[in-house]
């Protein structure tokens, strides 16, 4: 079982208010994600970080903007919401693996509506 | 960069028949391949993956081939139960310094 959170589950929210979504893990991994994941299911990178003080943008552009003060935190920032960030964000971590392999283990996921 | 396209996008067999969902890539230097297992409410979790230099990987009923000439891998579920229902996402890597690519996703349901 993995150990990585996400807070809030749920958020519903008006347009134009600042929000930041949690996401914590337990299990010391130097990488972390965030996706954005549409209803049509498809999984979107927005941003990532190898480590401390690493931040770098994904293949999806976003509005969004990420901190990594400390390994075990990964939180994301809307400024100013917008319906059109209305989405599911999920939130992964993995451990920098030299070889092949990299299981990336996900968090529960953030619902979010912007009304 | 790298793309991968997964099908078919939705998927309905009856229970105990196989499954079957195909992914192709475009990398040629893509060397890891895993797949997820995404159930309703939770994030997508591992449930196989396979290096470049197999061609094949097996864990009970899920199974895993990987044509590296093609640049295309399957996922095979056998004896498939309704607890299999979800989506499953296939993704690729080109290396430990890239990200992984996923693919769309597949819906499966297993009906009773």
């Amino acid at each position: 079982e993995a150990d990585i959170y996400q807070t809030p589950r749920y958020l519903v929210i008006g347009t134009g208010k600042k929000i930041t979504l949690e996401c914590s893990q337990t299990m010391g991994h130097d990488k972390m994600y965030w996706y954005q994941q549409d209803p049509g299911m498809e999984l979107h990178l927005i941003h990532y970080s190898y480590g401390v003080n690493s931040t770098e943008k994904g293949d999806l552009s976003s509005e969004s903007t990420v901190s990594r003060i400390r390994t075990e935190h990964f939180p994301l920032t809307l400024e100013s919401a917008r319906p059109s960030h209305t989405s599911q964000y999920l939130c992964a971590s993995s451990e920098y693996d030299r070889g092949f392999q990299e299981t990336q283990y996900f968090g529960p996921g953030t619902r979010l509506l912007v009304l | 960069g790298e793309n991968v396209e997964q099908h078919p996008s939705t998927l309905s067999v009856q229970e105990g028949d196989s499954a079957v969902i195909k992914c192709t890539y475009s990398d040629s230097a893509s060397n890891y391949f895993p797949w997820y297992k995404q159930e309703l409410g939770k994030g997508p979790q591992l449930i196989i993956d396979i290096r470049s230099n197999v061609g094949e990987k097996k864990d009970q009923r899920i199974a895993v081939t990987l044509n590296k000439t093609a640049k295309h891998f399957s996922l095979h579920i056998t004896e498939t139960q309704p607890e299999d229902s979800a989506v499953y996402f296939c993704a690729a890597r080109a290396g430990s310094a890239r990200q992984l690519t996923f693919g769309s996703g597949t819906q499966l349901t297993v009906l009773p």
